[in-house]
């Protein structure tokens, strides 16, 4: 089992829907959990933290953190075209480490 | 504000060839890495560096080696180049050592060894 686990899509939404984006992790010990942006032929970008067991919001943005079920998600509202980027989890520590998923592809549709 | 500069931004070695990539920061952040990217298999960290003075191996190191100059610099050296080390390679830093604090990426640098 992969330590971090993101369905590689591509997700494909109309604008203005929810987009869903999830990832599960093995290590029940994990207390970091990151949600990163990365634009076709960019740098990964930081858009959401999140630590505590509940939803986090900022903007558009809800993170969801569920540590019993060792899933962490990341929900799009309003879905925008320029919303279309990969989405990597990143979790730790492992180690004292952060660990990638290899991340969600997510296409809006306009 | 530049953040975390890394460069070149291109390049192409020849197998064998050796190389080293430079990144510098100008957030004073303390720890830095060095990551790299391939298809389908997210980000793995190659070395990090905790603080000003210290380096340790991450995930994928063999074929690498490291130096932390200063603070602000971090460089990363192909010492003979294979053409398994083609890949996108993404410096960052983060303000202490530890999965806490955030990471920021540098702009990458793509990597072709023929």
């Amino acid at each position: 089992q992969k330590e971090v686990e993101q369905n590689s899509g591509p997700l494909s939404v109309p604008e203005g829907a929810i987009a869903s984006l999830n990832c599960t992790y093995s290590d029940r010990g994990s207390q970091s959990f990151f949600w990163y942006r990365q634009y076709s032929g960019k740098s990964p970008e930081l858009i959401m933290s999140i630590y505590s067991n509940g939803d986090k919001e900022d903007g558009r943005f809800t993170a969801q953190l569920n540590k019993a079920s060792q899933y962490v998600s990341l929900l799009i509202r309003d879905s925008q075209p320029s919303d279309s980027a990969t989405y990597l989890c990143a979790v730790g520590p492992y180690g004292n480490k952060l660990v990638f998923g290899a991340g969600t592809i997510l296409r809006v549709k306009s | 504000n530049a953040g975390v500069t890394q460069t070149p931004k291109f390049q192409v070695l020849k197998t064998g060839q050796s190389m080293t990539l430079q990144c510098a920061q100008d957030m004073n952040h303390n720890s830095m890495y060095w990551y790299r990217q391939d298809p389908g298999m997210g980000l793995r960290l190659i070395y990090y560096s905790a603080s000003e003075g210290t380096t340790d191996k991450g995930e994928v190191p063999n074929g690498y080696n490291v130096s932390r100059l200063n603070k602000r610099e971090f460089s990363l050296r192909l010492e003979s180049a294979a053409p398994s080390q083609t890949s996108v390679y993404f410096c960052a830093s983060s303000e202490k050592q530890g999965t806490d604090s955030p990471l920021h990426f540098g702009n990458g640098t793509r990597l072709t060894v023929t």
